[in-house]
């Protein structure tokens, strides 16, 4: 099983290009989401999808779309983006159990935008 | 959401044990508590998760005293690798509090 699989690893973008993180779990899991961190920072919810077929605002949605194209596959994209949103952006998706939820999270993808 | 404190940062040194304390005084009844760790350039990684009194697993052991207002994850004779930010979250999905906010976390350096 490869878990959370994150694609791309690195991406540089100019201001006002557009770009799609792309996320897919093997986990069979039906909650996926989409965590942006910023150095030095805590992690910051931008969407989350709870189930196929439906998905929710986070903290930090701004600037952000999102799609859950199946129970596999969350994508993240950016529409224009700004220099603000240079930052790690971390998918994860959940299993929960007895004892609650546990996240599952992605090795990330470094997005500078100049 | 039960908002959770925690030190910014712990120092400590190479077979010591650290206990690394989470207060969440507004915790409910349903919500359960939930610790991650955090390795540079890689994503949080579960770690530890609880409901009252003690947990233990491989790696950990959590305590929780009977008014749940704290927590404290415990980590025996640590090593380098141990090196990292933890998290502490406490949420519950049943209920809709889901534990899905990150606060700032503390960051424990092991020295040898």
């Amino acid at each position: 099983n490869a878990g959370v699989t994150q694609t791309p690893k690195f991406q540089v973008l100019k201001t006002g290009q557009s770009m799609t993180l792309q996320c897919a779990q093997d986990m069979n899991h039906n909650s996926m989401y989409w965590y942006r961190q910023d150095p030095g920072m805590g992690l910051r919810l931008i969407y989350y999808s709870a189930s196929e077929g439906t998905t929710d605002k986070g903290e930090v949605p701004n600037g952000y779309n999102v799609s859950r194209l199946n129970k596999r596959e969350f994508s993240l994209r950016l529409e224009s983006a700004a220099p603000s949103q240079t930052s790690v952006y971390f998918c994860a998706s959940s299993e929960v159990g007895q004892g609650g939820e546990k996240l599952f999270f992605g090795s990330g993808t470094q997005l500078s935008v100049l | 959401l039960a908002k959770t404190t925690q030190p910014i940062s712990m120092d400590s040194y190479e077979g010591q044990e650290v206990n690394i304390t989470c207060s969440h005084n507004n915790i409910a009844t349903n919500d359960y508590i939930t610790w991650y760790q955090q390795f540079p350039s890689q994503g949080p990684r579960f770690i530890i998760q609880g409901y009252k009194t003690k947990v233990t697993n491989e790696v950990a052991s959590l305590f929780i005293p009977a008014d749940r207002k704290s927590s404290t994850l415990s980590l025996p004779r640590v090593s380098l690798s141990d090196t990292a930010v933890y998290y502490c979250l406490v949420g519950d999905m049943d209920t809709g509090r889901r534990a899905l906010t990150f606060g700032s976390g503390t960051r424990l350096q092991v020295q040898p």
